[in-house]
Parts: C-alpha cells; sequence; structure tokens
C-alpha cells in the first residue's frame, strides 16, 4: 500500500536554528497538508498545499513557517528560527479522497 | 467551522471484551468524511477506519466497526475482542469535502487514551 514518507523521524535542534522537515506525498495525490502535535494534545491544522501555493493556513503558521515543494515530489516545512514551543511531532499528509498520514517528525527544539 | 468531541479522556478493558469509544461533532456540512485514528506510543498516526457521510451502511474493518449517527452527529468506534495491541490512544476526526475554506482540512478531537488489560 503506498505511504507517505517523512524525513527524519527524529530531530534536535538548538533553539533559533532552522530546520526543514521532509515529506515524499504519494504520488498521485493533489493536496498536501502539514499538521502538528505538541506532547499530550490533540493535532492541530498548520497548512494546506494545492497547485503549487498554500490554499489555507492556521493562526500557528507565522512568518516562521514556510511550505514548498521545491522538485515535484517533496513537500517540505521550514521553520526559521525554531522556539522551545516549537517541540511537536509534524505530521505530513496527502490525500485524494482520504488522507494518508505520514510516520511523523518529532523535533525537539533545545 | 467544525469541532469534535471526544468526552471519554481514558478508558480500559480487560482483553477479549469489547470498548466502544464515543465521538461527537458538529458541523452544518453535508458531505464529509470521519475517521478514527490510532496513535501508539511510537506516534505515528495510525488509521483505524473511515466513514462517507452519504454512506448509511456503518463501516467495519475486521475487529473495528463504527456506530455512525448522521442526524445526532455521533461517531463511535467499537473495538471487539481487545487485544492488547490495541492499547493506544485513539482520535476521532472529521473532514469537510466539500468547496470553502474548510476543505480537505481535517479536525481532530483530544484523543482518548485506551488501554487494554491483561
Amino acid at each position: 500500500e503506498p505511504e507517505v514518507t517523512q524525513t527524519p523521524s527524529h530531530q534536535v535542534t538548538q533553539m533559533g536554528q532552522e530546520v526543514i522537515l521532509r515529506c515524499v506525498p504519494i504520488s498521485n495525490h493533489l493536496y498536501f497538508y502539514w499538521y502538528r502535535q505538541i506532547l499530550g494534545q490533540k493535532v492541530e491544522f498548520l497548512v494546506s498545499f494545492y497547485n503549487n501555493e498554500i490554499s489555507e493556513k492556521s493562526e500557528i503558521f507565522d512568518d516562521q513557517f514556510s511550505v514548498e515543494r521545491p522538485d515535484g515530489s517533496n513537500f517540505t516545512l521550514k521553520i526559521r528560527s525554531t522556539k522551545l514551543e516549537d517541540s511537536a511531532m509534524y505530521f505530513c499528509a496527502s490525500r485524494v479522497g482520504g488522507y494518508t498520514f505520514g510516520s511523523g517528525t518529532r523535533l525537539t527544539v533545545v | 467551522a467544525q469541532t469534535v468531541t471526544q468526552s471519554q479522556p481514558e478508558m480500559s478493558v480487560q482483553e477479549a471484551e469489547t470498548v466502544t469509544l464515543s465521538c461527537t461533532y458538529d458541523t452544518s456540512e453535508n458531505n464529509y468524511y470521519l475517521f478514527w485514528y490510532k496513535q501508539p506510543p511510537s506516534r505515528q498516526m495510525i488509521l483505524v477506519i473511515r466513514q462517507e457521510a452519504y454512506k448509511q451502511q456503518n463501516a467495519t474493518e475486521n475487529r473495528f466497526s463504527v456506530n455512525f449517527q448522521k442526524a445526532a452527529k455521533s461517531f463511535s468506534l467499537k473495538i471487539s475482542d481487545s487485544q492488547l495491541g490495541d492499547t493506544a490512544m485513539y482520535f476521532c476526526a472529521f473532514m469537510n469535502l466539500g468547496i470553502g475554506v474548510d476543505a480537505g482540512k481535517s479536525t481532530f478531537g483530544d484523543g482518548t487514551t485506551l488501554t487494554v488489560k491483561p
């Protein structure tokens, strides 16, 4: 069964550093998403992406965040200057009908 | 905006018994999906079951089945013959399939921690 692949599975970064989280969606999917889950909290929508542009973003997705699809296959989430409160699981998802979630990247900001 | 409510923060069940997890949602949309996801300690998000709102028949996947009550906006998950490997956090989620700003975005409940006891 096709999978959404996320790398790395775990990243530790120092506060203030830039981090890029990578996702390879399922090849025939058209819609792409990033979600965040802070430990012990619910899963929160960050951003949706369609036709090479952001279609919707939440209030969490401020100027520190950006997304792009640089080569037609990868879908990346960049955090420019990480803060301690950015520590969370980040899930990529893609869809045609229902979602397929990636296995997540655990980001730890120290 | 849609909301999803899981009123049971924690549940436990004896191995081999049946347990039902509750979920209610609020929406004015008519065309949507509902999901149950399992999140084990590894924190992966694993799809358990999906229900299309236009289908009257309740979805089933092996030991997992749902009771979808569209008018009541209720979507409960029943796990039969519970196994130790079912121990996890379970999230109910709603996805609007219509057009507009919320289309395609999933809204999650707070989750229910299920413990299966030997």
